[in-house]
């Protein structure tokens, strides 16, 4: 029983490159989510969506883009990596929205340089 | 402005005490909220929850109280184990229809042997 697999566990990046961060999901669950954590500022949502074909943007969107073609995968972009986008990146998923306990992967570590 | 805020950055107990770990929020239309723990590596997990309705949910070891007057938020374990030795992250969801997840800074408790 896998749950909420994310790749890659770890990347560096040089500025200006881009890079895609995968989450697949086994629990047929409708919401997914991408949060980053920095010290000292817990977890801020990025984008989420509430069902296949659907994204919207959470507190920190800017220059990250979303996908979710498919129910079990939501992918998270990077089109021009900032040293300012290096964080620890989670993804979560959800049965239903609201207070439907969040179910996280085990995060990617992303460096820029 | 931080919405959720967790003072305590660090906390260390001995085993078999009580550890309590808080929380306060700032807008009254946070209806629910959560405590997720995560040990390094790992992406948080779920924990324990609690609703605007009540003041105490109780789980095992784990109890929350909600103080809505105050707008704090506490988790207690009783007895502390070593192997409750993580981040704990207070998260709390707004009322209305942007219903997300807003999380703490969190708190580091070390359970001592």
């Amino acid at each position: 029983n896998a749950g909420v697999t994310q790749t890659p566990k770890f990347r560096v990046l040089k500025t200006g490159q881009s890079m895609t961060l995968l989450c697949a999901q086994d629990m047929n669950h409708e919401y997914m989510y991408w949060y980053r954590q920095d010290p000292g500022m817990g977890l801020r949502l990025i984008h989420y969506s509430v069902g296949e074909g659907t994204t919207a943007k959470g507190e920190v969107p800017d220059g990250y883009n979303v996908s979710r073609l498919k129910k079990q995968n939501f992918l998270l972009g990077l089109e021009s990596a900032a040293p300012s986008q290096t964080s620890v990146y989670f993804c979560a998923s959800s049965l239903t929205g609201g207070s439907s306990p969040l179910h996280f992967g085990n995060g990617t570590r992303l460096t820029v340089t | 402005d931080q919405q959720v805020k967790q003072n305590s950055p660090s906390l260390s107990v001995q085993e078999g005490r009580i550890s309590i770990l808080n929380c306060d929020y700032t807008n009254s239309m946070f209806d629910y909220f959560l405590w997720y723990k995560k040990y390094p590596a790992e992406g948080p997990t779920f924990l324990i929850s609690i609703s605007s309705i009540k003041d105490k949910n109780e789980d095992g070891r784990f109890t929350v109280f909600l103080n809505k007057s105050a707008k704090h938020l506490s988790l207690h374990i009783v007895p502390s184990q070593p192997g409750d030795s993580a981040v704990y992250f207070c998260a709390v969801l707004s009322s209305g229809s942007a219903r997300q997840l807003t999380f703490g800074s969190g708190t580091q408790l070390t359970v001592l042997p």
